[in-house]
């Protein structure tokens, strides 16, 4: 299994910090997205990074992947209170339509 | 909206009385999945439909089954629920070419007596 392990497990932070997972997966992969899940909901696309970048950029989130070291970070800059939520790091292998989602980090923004 | 519809958003059941959840789409997509997640978890990837071919994870328990009787629903039927399967059950979609980003509904939660 290449599941992911995010850490912090949990992360607690007070609003307008900025916050930091990180994720790291086991075999190459095509692609890595974040996805956010509010508590007793679903999951949310948040960002898709592709093997062959390296930064992406989509509001106040940034994600970095290292390929080499198979880890990806998730930076949520200016936190706000409604970012409280959990954030799961997810792998694409090429050619499979199946996604392995890490274990994820909780993430507690305090007004 | 398009959208993915599971119902109910909550289900209890007996010990050992069949279950069914459902969820719909309106995206037209070709691959509908079923996870399972326990609190403070991550999904765990139960089985896919890409089109009309099943594809059951190895570890699956048989008590799982699933039926796509069309593109828009996507069932899970549990046999004969334990204790243990009490969850958070979320069905996704996906279009393959667009990168296997998933869209998620906003789950089941199953309760067992």
């Amino acid at each position: 299994s290449q599941q992911g392990e995010e850490d912090p497990q949990a992360l607690s932070i007070q609003e307008g910090e900025n916050a930091t997972m990180n994720c790291s997966y086991k075999t190459s992969i095509n692609n890595l997205q974040w996805y956010r899940q509010n508590s007793g909901r679903g999951l949310v696309h948040l960002i898709l990074i592709r093997s062959n970048e390296r930064e992406k950029h989509s509001g106040r989130l940034r994600v970095t992947l290292d390929t080499s070291k198979k880890s990806s970070s998730l930076l949520i800059t200016a936190s706000r209170a409604a970012d409280t939520a959990s954030y799961f790091c997810a792998t694409a292998e090429g050619g499979s339509e199946k996604l392995v989602f890490g274990k994820g980090t909780k993430l507690t923004v305090n007004p | 909206d398009a959208m993915v519809i599971q119902n109910p958003r909550y289900q209890v059941t007996q010990f050992g009385k069949p279950v069914t959840l459902s969820c719909s789409q309106t995206l037209n997509h070709n691959v509908m999945y079923w996870y399972q997640q326990k609190s403070s978890q991550a999904p765990k990837l139960l089985f896919h439909y890409y089109d009309k071919d099943f594809n059951n994870e190895a570890d699956t328990p048989d008590n799982f089954q699933s039926r796509r009787p069309n593109t828009s629903f996507c069932f899970l039927d549990i046999r004969s629920p334990g204790l243990g399967d009490a969850a958070m059950y979320l069905c996704a979609t996906s279009r393959v070419i667009l990168q296997n980003i998933q869209y998620f509904g906003a789950g089941t939660r199953l309760s067992v007596l």
